[in-house]
Parts: structure tokens; C-alpha cells; sequence
């Protein structure tokens, strides 16, 4: 069955300090790529997404994923947090075949020291 | 503009009684879909809809029920509240379903059922 997994539930980084948030899918084939961001009371924004073709991307506010196929990983990463930044973190998946299949993993809460 | 538009942004249901959660956007989006988002389960979705007039079950379907009159709106009902329907729901819409589209969510409805 497909799945997404977060690894870590909650992440605590010093402000300045880079950032790197994993997440490992579950699918037979390359799915279509997603991190959202949910910002405390708010609903999910997309960050960034992947599709094909070059396998880092980048985002808003600064963040970047890359792909690794031979992994089943899109990590999100970011070279300096801010405290803004704190908030949940959401890898998802889409499937190719079917309406219906946008996986969403289980989150990562990002707390920031200031 | 608007985008996503639920409402209420809270409500207390009791035991039994029924409810409707509204939902609207205007950025004549084809896909519209709910999820509910529990602790350390990320977003589950419960029903979806490709267009006015077709609607679907999604993961977790039982205890609601939706319809789609148009293309703007996407109700969800709860027939007969229980505390396990305690959560916090979210309505998203994209352009077209399938994996391959950002999703755009609205705020949320934080519901308690006592």
C-alpha cells in the first residue's frame, strides 16, 4: 500500500541554524511531490512540489527539497531558519492514476529558539 | 482574494446532533475535496468531488455526507455527531484532480463533539 512517513514528529533548530526535515514514500512508481506548510491556526500552503526533471527544486521562504529516487526520499531543507518559520511541515504524494490519491504524511512540528 | 472559505472556524456539537460545515471558493476550481487532520496522523481525506454534481468517497467517509450543487460550494454534513468525529477539518480545492495539482486549503473548522 502507499504511505508516506515523517520520521521525526518534532524538530527543535536555533534560529540561524540550517534545517533538514525528511520524508520517505511508499509507491511503485515516481509519484508526484508535495511539502505544505501549516502556520499555527491556519490551513496548509504549498511550498514547493515535484514533478520531474531536475531533482532539487525550490521553493518559497527560502526552503529546497531534493528527490532521491534510489532512496524514496524528498527531504525539505533549509540553509538558515528563521523564527517564522516555526510551524507543521506535511510531505505529501500525489499518484498518478487516480483522483483520489494525495497522500499526506503524519507532519513535523518545527519549533525555533530564538 | 477569498480562495478557500469555511465556516464556522469552531463549533461544539453534542452527542447525536447534526451540523453542516460550509465551503466556498471562487477560483472556479473543478476539484474539491475535505480531510480531517488528527494528531500524528496527518490529513485524511473523507469524501471528494471532480466537478458539480459528482461526488466520491475518500478514506475515512463514514459518519458524513457531501453533495456538490455547484462548482463553488462543497458542503459536509454531519448526519449524527460522535466524539470520535472530534478533529479539525479542512476543505481544499484544485484546478483538476489527481495527483499533479497544488492544492489550495481553507482555514479550518475545529470541531468538538461532547
Amino acid at each position: 500500500a502507499q504511505s508516506v512517513t515523517q520520521p521525526d514528529i518534532h524538530i527543535t533548530v536555533s534560529e540561524g541554524a540550517s534545517l533538514e526535515l525528511r520524508c520517505n514514500y511508499s509507491y511503485g512508481a515516481t509519484p508526484y511531490l508535495f511539502w505544505y506548510v501549516q502556520s499555527p491556526g491556519q490551513g496548509l500552503q504549498l511550498l514547493l512540489k515535484y514533478f520531474s526533471g531536475d531533482t532539487l527544486v525550490q521553493g518559497i521562504k527560502g526552503f529546497e527539497a531534493e528527490f532521491k529516487r534510489s532512496q524514496s526520499s524528498f527531504n525539505l531543507r533549509k540553509p538558515s531558519v528563521h523564527w517564522s518559520d516555526a510551524a507543521e511541515y506535511f510531505c505529501a504524494v500525489g499518484l498518478k492514476t487516480s483522483y483520489d490519491k494525495v497522500i499526506f504524511g503524519p507532519g513535523t512540528s518545527l519549533s525555533v529558539i530564538p | 482574494n477569498a480562495g478557500v472559505t469555511q465556516t464556522p472556524k469552531f463549533q461544539v456539537l453534542k452527542t447525536g446532533q447534526s451540523m453542516t460545515l460550509q465551503c466556498a471558493q471562487d477560483m472556479n476550481h473543478e476539484y474539491m475535496s475535505w480531510y480531517r487532520q488528527d494528531p500524528g496522523m496527518g490529513l485524511r481525506l473523507i469524501h471528494y468531488s471532480v466537478g458539480a454534481g459528482i461526488t466520491d468517497q475518500g478514506e475515512v467517509p463514514n459518519g458524513y455526507n457531501v453533495s456538490r450543487s455547484t462548482t463553488e460550494d462543497f458542503p459536509l454534513r454531519l448526519l449524527s455527531a460522535a466524539p470520535s468525529q472530534t478533529s479539525v477539518y479542512f476543505c481544499a480545492s484544485s484546478l483538476i484532480g489527481g495527483g499533479n495539482t497544488e492544492a489550495f486549503f481553507g482555514q479550518g473548522t475545529r470541531l468538538t463533539v461532547v
